[in-house]
């Protein structure tokens, strides 16, 4: 079975800044997709960021991108010039692409507080 | 286009009731998965309809039922409520369920067991 680590339960970082939030993975496959979902104070789950492991080009999306590093196992996120609205928790998700269906396998979590 | 929706929001129950709860999905999209939110276990894959079939189950036990109809929409259902089972649960919905589709999230439904 899959597993993921998040390791950092918070972090905070001043407006502006940057920040990166740390992903440990744990699988026997080599295709799989892994994905960084922010949930703010309302609860929706948002996707952020996903990542194919057969892609060895790290994913960016405008402030977001991603250190891929497949033989580690290690997935990070950096949120560059952070703003108040990026303030959420912030989950590291695992789907594997040798199975059906859309299960993901979530990490614990990174409360993210971002300060003016 | 309309997101995914879920009903009710907020839900109060007592131990030993059944509650059903709701999730329409982004139309056109098959796909529908359900999962559970606690402080304690995080985010717990509970199944996946796609097409009306059951095509994925998480570990948890029988009281925890669900089923998609024909338009997509699904409800899940959970009987005999124990006071562990409050969570928020989070449905999502994606196309087909494929390796390549994105899931999208409903705000969930807040269930509390007295």
């Amino acid at each position: 079975a899959q597993t993921v680590t998040q390791s950092q339960p918070e972090m905070s970082v001043q407006e502006a800044e940057t920040v990166t939030l740390s992903c440990t993975y744990d699988t026997s496959e080599s295709d799989y997709y892994l994905f960084w979902y922010k949930q703010p104070p309302s609860r929706q789950m948002i996707l952020v960021i996903r990542q194919e492991a057969y892609k060895q080009q790290n994913a960016t999306e405008n402030r977001f991108s991603v250190n891929f590093q497949k033989a580690a196992k290690s997935f990070s996120l950096k949120i560059s010039d952070s703003q108040l609205g990026d303030a959420a928790m912030y989950f590291c998700a695992y789907r594997s692409g040798e199975t059906s269906g859309s299960r993901l396998t979530f990490g614990e979590g990174t409360q993210l507080t971002v300060n003016p | 286009k309309a997101g995914v929706t879920q009903t009710p929001r907020y839900l109060i129950k007592t131990r030993g009731q059944q509650v059903t709860l709701s999730c329409s999905p982004i139309s056109g999209h098959r796909s529908v998965s359900w999962y559970q939110q606690t402080p304690g276990q995080g985010l717990q894959f509970l199944f996946e309809y796609f097409s009306e079939t059951q095509r994925n189950k998480g570990n948890f036990p029988g009281r925890f039922s669900g089923r998609q109809f024909s338009n997509s929409r699904s409800e899940m259902n959970v009987s005999t409520l124990e006071l562990g089972d409050s969570a928020l649960y989070l449905c999502a919905s994606s196309f087909q369920g494929s390796r390549t589709d994105t899931q999208y999230f409903g705000p969930g439904t807040r269930l509390t067991v007295l």
